[in-house]
């Protein structure tokens, strides 16, 4: 299976501040179609996880643009900039690109 | 506008065998690439995902569980079913089921308790 390796495990952010988290796999997440399917969610406390970039660095509907997604391969990253409180939760990214799907251990945004 | 709602029986006991359905309106699982997966996550943990079914009525598993799963549809394509065999405490977790890959849309979960 694809490992997907998270960091930081916990990230302290003050409001208003700019965050970035690294999503690292074990092997390429290029398909052979060509495209990367790396993603990214954020599961806020007591609810389901929601998606928030696709493909690496697409944002889905309705998403601001405060979040953005990079990377090639097997780095990735998520960038928030002027974190809001409603961005608290804990961030996955997940490969779709190998079976079976994986995600990362998670990333948890929380207030300094 | 899409949703999805997952249910099963609460708590079971070990043994015994897992059944969950997945009831989806907005979207029709017979349209072409279509796919409903399920996923779960132990609480405090990662998410895992287990199964996929697609518009075409082929099946996918995660190797580490697939002698144990079996995924299906219902004929009007507004039910996916999940069943997971022989139990144990270690299926204790929050079942997910969401639409499309990657995982555009899910539903509330429903928290299943392996117990004796």
């Amino acid at each position: 299976d694809v490992l997907m390796t998270q960091t930081p495990v916990s990230l302290p952010v003050s409001l208003g501040g700019q965050v970035s988290i690294s999503c690292r796999s074990s092997q390429s997440l290029v398909h052979s179609d060509g495209n990367t399917y790396l993603h990214w969610y954020l599961q806020k406390p007591g609810q389901s996880p929601q998606l928030l970039i696709y493909r690496v660095s697409n944002r889905f509907s309705g998403v601001p643009d405060r979040f953005s997604g990079s990377g090639s391969g097997t780095d990735f990253t998520l960038k928030i900039s002027r974190v809001e409180p409603e961005d608290l939760g804990v961030y996955y990214c997940l490969q779709s690109t190998h079976f079976p799907y994986t995600f990362g251990a998670g990333t948890k945004l929380e207030l300094k | 506008q899409v949703t999805l709602k997952e249910s099963g029986p609460g708590m079971l006991q070990p043994s015994k065998t897992l059944s969950l359905t997945c009831s989806f309106s907005g979207f029709s699982l017979s349209t072409s690439g279509m796919v409903v997966s399920w996923i779960r996550q132990p609480s405090g943990k990662s998410l895992e995902w287990l199964a996929a079914i697609d518009w075409d009525g082929d099946k996918y598993y995660n190797p580490s569980l697939k002698s144990r799963l079996t995924v299906s549809k219902d004929t009007s394509n507004t039910q996916v079913f999940l069943k997971i065999t022989s139990v144990d405490t270690a299926d204790t977790a929050t079942y997910y089921c969401a639409l499309s890959i990657p995982f555009a849309y899910w539903g509330q979960g429903t928290l299943v308790t392996v117990s004796s």
